[in-house]
């Protein structure tokens, strides 16, 4: 079965640092999808970025990229140059396959602070 | 207007009663989902739906039951709150076709069962 594992509950970060959330999964599937979402303290989930597992090169969207390492199943969310608005919740989430018919699940998240 | 909207967002139940959590969207999108939030476990599903014709239990259903009354509107019902279903629902929807299917959320419910 599908599974995604974030091991850092929480996590607290300079301003301006760069920070790396963790990101693990576990799946049997060739074809899948890795997703982050932030989730700001008003509760909304916001997309973040995508990975698919046949991309060869690491996806980046402004000052989050994904450090993705197939063989060892990771996909790290690098934020660069830390603001204090990216204090938040962060999901890594998975689609297990490229179907539309297939579900995305959620690790438990990453509670990030910035420090001013 | 929001994409994807959910009403109410916030409820306070009794125990016992019934309550329907409604979502609508205007993304035109096929598939729709409603989630759990709960404290260090993430988002779980509950159930989906991927046409009007087409509901799926998820991995946490009991309790629950839904309804798909239109392409747009998915609502998800406790038909006797307990007080371990106090949790933030989010309901999601996704294309059929695109990049990489990613969701829209909705802004969320906050249910409280007291």
């Amino acid at each position: 079965a599908q599974k995604i594992t974030q091991t850092q509950p929480g996590m607290f970060v300079q301003e301006k640092e760069a920070v790396t959330l963790d990101c693990t999964y576990d799946t049997s599937d060739q074809s899948y999808g890795l997703f982050w979402y932030k989730q700001p303290s008003s509760g909304e989930m916001i997309f973040l970025i995508y990975q698919g597992s046949y991309d060869e090169q690491n996806a980046t969207e402004g000052r989050y990229s994904l450090n993705f390492q197939k063989a060892r199943k990771s996909a790290n969310l690098v934020i660069s140059a830390s603001q204090l608005g990216d204090s938040a919740m962060y999901f890594c989430a998975m689609r297990e396959g490229y179907s539309s018919a297939s579900k995305i699940i959620f690790g438990s998240g990453t509670r990030l602070s910035i420090r001013p | 207007d929001a994409d994807v909207t959910q009403t109410p967002r916030n409820r306070i139940t009794k125990t016992g009663k019934r309550i329907m959590l409604e979502c609508s969207q205007t993304k035109g999108h096929d598939r729709m989902y409603w989630y759990r939030q709960d404290p260090g476990l993430g988002l779980r599903l509950i159930y989906y739906s991927f046409d009007v014709k087409d509901i799926n239990k998820g991995e946490i259903s009991d309790g629950y039951s839904v309804s798909r009354q239109a392409q747009a509107k998915f609502s998800l019902s406790l038909e006797s709150a307990i007080p371990n279903q106090t949790a933030l629902y989010f309901c999601a929807t996704s294309a059929r076709t695109g990049t990489h299917y990613g969701y829209t959320f909705g802004s969320g419910t906050r249910l409280t069962v007291v």
